[in-house]
């Protein structure tokens, strides 16, 4: 069965480095996502993408966090200056449409700001 | 503000037995409502997807049901085994929002 793939699988980067947490979406979807897992707390949605632009995207999603659909393949998110509160595990996640069809994740990267 | 909230949060269970979870959502619009199962430090993993008009559906051993009217679902797993200790997540799905909202989820642990 197809997957995303996301690398790198954990990361310790120190406050106020810049992070890239990159991502292979599956080949026929359209849509993209990243979402993030503080440890001990749900899921919650960063951004959505679709047609090399945001479609919508969180509260959390600020200046600092930008996505990048570099070359119809990856779908990247950085992290500029990372702050403690930036650690959790990050998920991609891509789907064929926007709206009924099944969203599959990622087996995240871990992010550790120290 | 959209919630999704979900119980119990823990549960504990003998290996060949049921049990039921139960989800309730404070969504609007709503668009479908969905049932992931999250093993420690790995994604969600989806189980089933349910639209307005659709009572249950079944994946397996895993059947949910939606109750659009009270804003409920349940998933009850049926003849549990090992493999499904993890924790199952209700997510629900805005009317013209890409985004997902999540659950807390609820961590079930099936023993021996």
């Amino acid at each position: 069965e197809p997957e995303v793939t996301q690398t790198p699988s954990h990361q310790v980067t120190q406050m106020g480095q810049e992070v890239i947490l990159r991502c292979v979406p599956i080949s026929n979807h359209l849509y993209f996502y990243w979402y993030r897992q503080i440890l001990g707390q749900k899921v919650e949605f960063l951004v959505s993408f679709y047609n090399n632009e945001i479609s919508e995207k969180s509260e959390i999603f600020d200046d600092q966090f930008s996505v990048e659909r570099p070359d119809g393949s990856n779908f990247t998110l950085k992290i500029r200056s990372t702050k403690l509160e930036d650690s959790a595990m990050y998920f991609c996640a891509s789907s064929r449409s926007s709206s009924g069809n099944t969203i599959y994740f990622g087996e995240g990267s871990w992010l550790t700001v120290v | 503000k959209n919630q999704v909230e979900q119980s119990p949060q823990s549960l504990i269970i003998l290996e060949g037995k049921n049990c039921t979870l139960q989800c309730n959502y404070t969504v609007s619009p709503f668009s479908n409502l969905r049932w992931y199962k999250q093993d420690t430090g790995r994604g969600p993993v989806s189980l089933t997807i349910m639209t307005f008009s659709e009572n249950t559906k079944s994946n397996g051993r895993y059947t949910a049901t939606l109750d659009a009217d009270t804003k409920q679902s349940s998933l009850h797993i049926t003849a549990s085994q090992l493999s499904d200790s993890a924790s199952y997540i209700c997510v629900v799905r805005t009317g013209t929002a890409s985004k997902l909202t999540f659950g807390t989820g609820t961590r079930l642990q099936v023993t021996l």
